[in-house]
């Protein structure tokens, strides 16, 4: 089975730290995403990448950063949390033997207070 | 640029009851369609997938979904509703093998006994 692990289930952080949020993923994906879902807004595109050392912006990348220096793992970073990036953070993997479809970790809820 | 809509935020059944979700995409191209399942706490997880081979795909716990050109529709459905078919259901539409995914804003299914 394809497995994307997201590091962290469940953080706390306060206002103004950096947040590190970890992804792996075994399937030798050359594309990797971060999602943010929020309730009422389903998810939303923050930054993917389709190679090591590549990213692209989705909808929403102001006050995330992204850096992808080795093919299997892709980490979001928050510069300075903020209340309002309190979410649910969910990473993806994409690519051979899968095609297009997309896998995804089982989630990192951030709290930020 | 591609979409989906899902309309309404919330759909509730009784148990054994039929499950319809409705999804209808945009696309300039010829589109691929997925259905994924969110269970409470845990990331999303692939129902089903259309790409091309047949209108009428069948996927994982007696789910299926079918595509229809001219109504630019790709709803999900399960003839008897079960009590662990609670979750939330995301539609999504890609347009190409290697192209990221836009996914609509969600539907939680709720099942009554």
């Amino acid at each position: 089975d394809v497995k994307v692990t997201q590091s962290s289930r469940y953080l706390v952080k306060r206002t103004g730290e950096k947040v590190f949020l970890e992804c792996v993923q075994d399937m030798d994906h050359e594309n990797m995403f971060w999602y943010r879902q929020d309730p009422g807004l389903g998810l939303r595109l923050i930054y993917f990448s389709y190679d090591v050392k590549m990213k692209e912006k989705g909808d929403i990348p102001e006050g995330y950063s992204v850096s992808r220096e080795k093919k299997e793992r892709f980490s979001l970073i928050l510069e300075s949390a903020s209340t309002n990036q309190t979410s649910m953070y969910l990473c993806a993997g994409q690519g051979k033997p899968s095609g297009n479809t997309i896998y995804f970790g089982e989630g990192s809820w951030l709290t930020v207070v | 640029a591609q979409s989906v809509t899902q309309l309404g935020s919330h759909v509730s059944v009784s148990e054994g009851a039929l499950v319809l979700l409705r999804c209808n995409y945009s696309s300039s191209v010829p589109p691929y369609l997925f259905w994924y399942v969110q269970y409470p706490n845990q990331g999303l997880q692939l129902l089903l997938k259309y790409t091309s081979a047949a209108t009428l795909v069948k996927g994982i716990n007696g789910f299926e979904a079918e595509f229809k050109k001219s109504e630019t529709s790709f709803h999900l459905t399960k003839p008897s509703a079960h009590m662990s078919d609670a979750a939330e259901y995301f539609c999504a539409v890609a347009t190409g093998a290697n192209s990221k995914l836009t996914f609509g804003k969600g539907i939680t299914l709720s099942v009554r006994p």
